[in-house]
């Protein structure tokens, strides 16, 4: 079992939908949690961490749930500019060790 | 701004061929990684070093040697390269208390024939 999995997707989507990806971990002790995007042939670049409280920066939400070992994030009104790999990255307990997962591809469509 | 820059950002190398992926940031960071990434696989971890000085294996860190040659700088070596280590090779850097998100570098597209 991977310590990290996501559909990979691709979920396709028209422009102003509202889609969300979800990510489950297996290591219960697990500490904090990221989303990064990725473009196509580019580096990973930080979306948003996830708080145990659920965040929010502008249309995108990111929820933990540390009972189920799962995360989220809700992408509200897609824009073409969204269209990229969403990857699920949780961290040890001292911050070093990052285990990503496989990524979930997500196309908007015009 | 420079961030974390890799060198070179493209290499065919020979099955057998030695060569060192170079890694330089910017941001006063401790930590340092290097990540493969191959299709369908995600991003794995090969070795890291959490400060000036120490390295530590990661998930996949057969094949490989590392250097953190200071603060700035974190190198990646194949002594001697196989086929199977064709792959987008990223540096990553973090530093700060609490939460630490990763910088990451272009990347490095190394092709082993």
């Amino acid at each position: 079992r991977k310590e990290v999995e996501q559909d990979p997707g691709p979920f396709n989507v028209p422009e102003g939908a509202t889609v969300a990806f979800n990510c489950t971990y297996s290591n219960s002790a697990s500490q904090s949690f990221f989303w990064y995007r990725q473009d196509c042939r580019k580096e990973p670049k930080l979306l948003m961490s996830v708080y145990s409280s659920g965040n929010e920066d502008g249309r995108f939400t990111a929820q933990l749930n540390r009972a189920s070992q799962y995360i989220s994030l809700l992408i509200r009104d897609s824009k073409l500019s969204d269209s990229a790999t969403y990857l699920c990255v949780v961290s040890d307990n001292a911050g070093n060790m990052l285990t990503f997962g496989g990524g979930t591809r997500l196309m908007v469509k015009p | 701004n420079a961030g974390v820059t890799q060198t070179p950002k493209f290499q065919v190398l020979k099955t057998g061929q030695s060569m060192t992926l170079q890694c330089a940031q910017d941001m006063n960071h401790n930590s340092m990684y290097w990540y493969r990434q191959d299709p369908g696989m995600g991003l794995r971890l090969i070795y890291y070093s959490a400060s000036e000085g120490t390295t530590d294996k990661g998930e996949v860190p057969n094949g490989y040697n590392v250097s953190r040659l200071n603060k700035r700088e974190f190198s990646l070596r194949l002594e001697s390269a196989a086929p199977s280590q064709t792959s987008v090779y990223f540096c990553a850097s973090s530093g700060g208390q609490g939460i630490k998100p990763q910088h990451f570098g272009d990347g490095t597209r190394l092709s082993i024939l």
